[in-house]
């Protein structure tokens, strides 16, 4: 496609309800990346895949977050029993290598999760 | 301490004047820099990135580095209603994992 993109754009959930975001990266990117904004918050890190794997998912917040991606293509966050404060807006990135050595990550519209 | 400061704001500027950012950020060992604009509601929009101490110029946007004092900033020359909007510093923590600030946002009065 012709950006990245997420869905649903919003959500509404009853705290501990699980819940599924997805995201499609821009075509042949490898590098994607899932980042969690809150209300006056900067960008949390989450969890970063090149191609299949994920070789950091130092910023996941708890065990109740995890993430694949399969086909080096969509990923899939999913949220169990979700708690309010999960409550964000779920950003997902992508590139084509790794952002910092000059690669532009290019940022979806986000996920906005309000759990309820 | 957090690992990107930024004030945030609002920055309220007269159309046509120079919006001035500062950043500065905890980890001597980042290499790469970079400036988002995030308007209300919308994703993160990459506007200028810096990798050497000194200047970078592009367009009407002007980044500063300085390493020794850990310190990035963005002017924003001749402002535009349109540069409102909330401008994000984010530093590298790796090769591929960006530490970003809260954001500051700047608001251009017609």
């Amino acid at each position: 496609g012709a950006g990245v993109s997420q869905s649903p754009s919003n959500k509404v959930t009853e705290k501990g309800k699980d819940v599924e975001l997805r995201c499609d990266p821009i075509s042949g990117h490898t590098a994607l990346y899932w980042y969690r904004q809150s209300l006056g918050q900067g960008l949390e890190f989450l969890i970063y895949f090149q191609g299949n794997s994920a070789p950091d998912k130092s910023g996941l917040p708890s065990d109740r977050f995890s993430a694949e991606r399969t086909g080096g293509s969509v990923s899939t966050l999913t949220i169990q029993r979700t708690q309010q404060e999960d409550s964000a807006v779920y950003l997902c990135a992508s590139s084509l290598a790794p952002g910092n050595s000059g690669n532009t990550i290019y940022f979806g519209e986000g996920s906005w999760l309000t759990v309820v | 301490q957090k690992e990107v400061e930024q004030n945030s704001g609002p920055l309220s500027v007269p159309e046509g004047a120079i919006a001035s950012l500062n950043c500065t950020y905890s980890d001597r060992g980042s290499q790469s820099f970079f400036w988002y604009r995030q308007y209300s509601g919308k994703s993160p929009e990459l506007i200028m990135f810096i990798y050497s101490n000194g200047d970078k110029e592009d367009g009407r946007f002007t980044a500063q580095l300085n390493k020794a004092s850990q310190y990035v900033s963005l002017l924003i020359r001749d402002s535009q209603p349109s540069d409102s909007a909330t401008y994000l510093c984010a530093v590298n923590q790796n090769d591929y994992k960006l530490s970003f600030g809260a954001g500051t946002t700047v608001t251009v009065r017609a």
